[in-house]
């Protein structure tokens, strides 16, 4: 069965610096990796997502993730955080199980932005 | 586009009590799943369903029933409300066949459930 790990409870930084949030998964082949973000009171949105081809991948809202196959990673990044992007950030991974997608979410990572 | 659509969106229940979470979508997706928000466990999933008239067990199914009688609706029942059962639910659908498909989820807006 597939997992997925956030390293990170909460994350803080300053509007305009850089932002990086890590995911690690576990699965025995090439997952379907996901990124959504939820902001305070509203449901998940997607962010980005990667099945196949780049590993380099572009979302919304300015954010990018890369796929890195040797360390099981998906790490979420942006080069300049705005204060609206204060939100919880959840990893997930989609694997088959039995001719399904059921995917495995991280347990969130909480950005706080500091003006 | 109505997408996924949970009602109530707040709900106070005592213990014991009974109620149904509804959610709708209108995507034709084969795949809807209902998930538990609790601070700091992530999203767990309850109940998924892969069609009308299958349905299965997620991580954490006690205490709560599914069914699936058309490709829209998938509700929620709980028989018997704990405390425990305080969280904010959410509905999820994909599609899980055809070219691309990849379990990405919609998410309905969410349902907050206080059981006293």
């Amino acid at each position: 069965a597939q997992s997925v790990t956030q390293p990170d409870i909460h994350i803080t930084v300053s509007e305009g610096a850089s932002l990086e949030l890590r995911c690690n998964y576990s699965y025995g082949a090439t997952p379907y990796l996901f990124w959504y973000v939820q902001s305070p009171g509203q449901g998940l949105q997607l962010l980005l997502k990667y099945f196949s081809g780049d590993t380099l991948v572009q979302g919304i809202k300015g954010f990018e993730a890369e796929f890195k196959r040797s360390q099981s990673s998906f790490n979420l990044r942006k080069p300049s955080v705005h204060w609206s992007d204060a939100a919880e950030y959840f990893c997930a991974v989609g694997a088959p199980t039995g001719g399904s997608y059921i995917p495995t979410f991280g347990r969130g990572t909480s950005l706080i932005v500091h003006p | 586009n109505a997408g996924v659509t949970q009602t109530p969106k707040f709900q106070v229940l005592k213990t014991g009590q009974s109620m149904t979470l509804q959610c709708a979508q209108d995507m034709n997706h084969e795949y809807m799943s209902w998930y538990r928000q609790d601070p700091g466990m992530g999203l767990r999933l309850i109940h998924y369903s892969v069609g009308a008239g299958i349905t299965d067990q997620g991580e954490v199914p006690n205490g709560y029933n599914v069914s699936r009688s058309t490709t829209e609706d998938f509700p929620l029942r709980l028989l018997s409300a704990a405390p425990s059962q305080t969280s904010v639910y959410f509905c999820a659908s994909s599609s899980q066949t055809g070219q691309g498909a990849t379990g990405e989820l919609f998410f309905g807006e969410g349902s907050r459930l206080t059981v006293l």
